[in-house]
């Protein structure tokens, strides 16, 4: 069974500062893949970047970034220069192998609310 | 282009009552996936369809059910409803190919609430 574990509930950074959440992750699988979202108040999901566990580097997607530490099952978000546009809601998910279903059967954790303090 | 489309936006309904929740996919997207989500919690899976077939289920009751239309939409349908049904019901939509092909993209939501 696969398990994300968020554990900050709430993260505050100040405007143009750097924030990193963290994401840690249970798999007995070698084929995943790791996703993080952000949900503003209005509801939706927020596609923010995405790492395969086979890919060499560490995914990148304009200001963020994801801190992937194989060994240490951890898939961190770090958002750089952080604006009042970026309090929301933050998760952290992870998809199953890819064995031809069900291979957007993702499992989420909690959360961590970020709040960008002007 | 228009983005994944989810109705009705709001609904109240009653113990005991039943309900159909509407998904329309991004274009060329053949893959539905349906997502509650509780308040304070992050989403958990409920279905998959691809091609009309369902393709994964996550540990939902049978009072959960759904379909995949020949056009892509989805419905989900949940009989006999529960205050504990009360959640943010996401649909999702992907690609299945091509660049992108892990990337889920979500509506904004059904949000059911049950007295």
């Amino acid at each position: 069974a696969q398990k994300i574990t968020q554990t900050q509930p709430g993260m505050f950074v100040q405007e143009k500062e750097a924030v990193t959440l963290d994401c840690t992750y249970d798999t007995s699988d070698p084929s995943y893949g790791l996703f993080w979202y952000k949900q503003p108040s209005s509801g939706e999901m927020i596609f923010l970047i995405y790492q395969g566990s086979y890919d060499q580097q560490n995914a990148t997607e304009g200001r963020y970034s994801l801190n992937f530490q194989k060994a240490r099952k951890s898939a961190n978000l770090v958002i750089s220069a952080s604006q009042l546009g970026d309090s929301a809601m933050y998760f952290c998910a992870m998809r199953p192998p890819d064995r031809g279903g069900s291979n957007y059967k993702l499992t989420f954790g909690k959360g961590t609310l970020l709040t960008v303090n002007p | 282009d228009a983005g994944v489309t989810q109705s009705p936006t709001h609904l109240i309904k009653t113990r005991g009552q039943h309900v159909t929740l509407r998904c329309s996919p991004i274009s060329g997207h053949k893959s539905v996936s349906w997502y509650q989500q509780v308040l304070g919690q992050g989403p958990q899976f409920i279905f998959q369809y691809y091609e009309k077939e369902e393709r994964g289920r996550g540990n939902f009751p049978d009072r959960f059910s759904a379909r995949q239309f020949p056009n892509y939409s989805s419905e989900l349908n949940v009989n006999a409803l529960l205050l504990g049904d009360s959640a943010l019901y996401l649909c999702a939509s992907s690609p299945t190919s091509g660049r992108g092909i892990w990337e889920l993209f979500f509506g904004e939501g059904s949000r059911l609430t049950v007295l």
